[in-house]
């Protein structure tokens, strides 16, 4: 079975720096997706950023960017000149790839305070 | 285009009742997907839908139930509620099932307590 591993339950960044969120998953599976979910505290889950297992290029959305390491099975989410609006809890997301679910599993997250 | 919605966005139900939760998905999705998320066990998968037609389901008792109707509406139900089944329940919908990397819009959740 797939499980994804987020190992920093809480994290803290001043506004303006860099943060980096980790995440580790385990799969048997070649192919399959990583999503980063953000939850603000109004709990509407927002998609931060996905990651297409077959790609090797790590994607990027505006100041979010991943580091995908595949042998590794590590997934981690950087913000980069992070704003007062990231604080957030963070889910990182494993879906099978193909046709047949849209299942996702969630890691246990990790909640990010941003201090002026 | 109009988000994915849930109503009720609260409810409190006392043990023993039970309770029924509403989605509907962002239009012309057709996949209609359900997760309990609580403080112990975090997002957890319930069940989901396409084409009124429940595809997988998640290891949660029988007492939870859903359905999808022909617009793509859904509906889950939890029957003889336990004060375990406190948690925001969300909903997600998608154009299709597992359609490449189609993003999984969320709706806003429904927060139920149960007493």
């Amino acid at each position: 079975a797939q499980t994804v591993t987020q190992s920093q339950p809480e994290m803290s960044v001043q506004e303006a720096e860099t943060v980096t969120l980790s995440c580790t998953y385990d799969t048997s599976e070649s192919d399959y997706y990583l999503f980063w979910y953000k939850q603000p505290p109004s709990r509407q889950m927002i998609l931060v950023i996905r990651q297409e297992a077959y790609k090797q290029q790590n994607a990027t959305e505006n100041r979010f960017s991943v580091n995908f390491q595949k042998a590794a099975k590590s997934f981690s989410l950087k913000i980069s000149d992070s704003q007062l609006g990231d604080a957030a809890m963070y889910f990182c997301a494993y879906r099978a790839y193909g046709g047949a679910t849209n299942k996702l599993i969630f890691g246990t997250g990790t909640l990010l305070a941003v201090q002026p | 285009k109009a988000g994915v919605t849930q109503t009720p966005r609260y409810l409190i139900k006392t043990r023993g009742q039970q309770v029924t939760l509403s989605c509907s998905p962002i239009s012309g999705h057709r996949s209609v997907s359900w997760y309990q998320q609580t403080p112990g066990q975090g997002l957890q998968f319930l069940f989901e839908y396409f084409s009124e037609t429940q595809r997988n389901k998640g290891n949660f008792p029988g007492r939870f139930s859903g359905r999808q109707f022909s617009n793509s509406r859904s509906e889950m139900n939890v029957s003889t509620l336990e004060l375990g089944d406190s948690a925001l329940y969300l909903c997600a919908s998608s154009p299709l099932p597992g359609s490449g990397a189609d993003t999984q819009y969320f709706g806003p959740g429904t927060r139920l307590t149960v007493l």
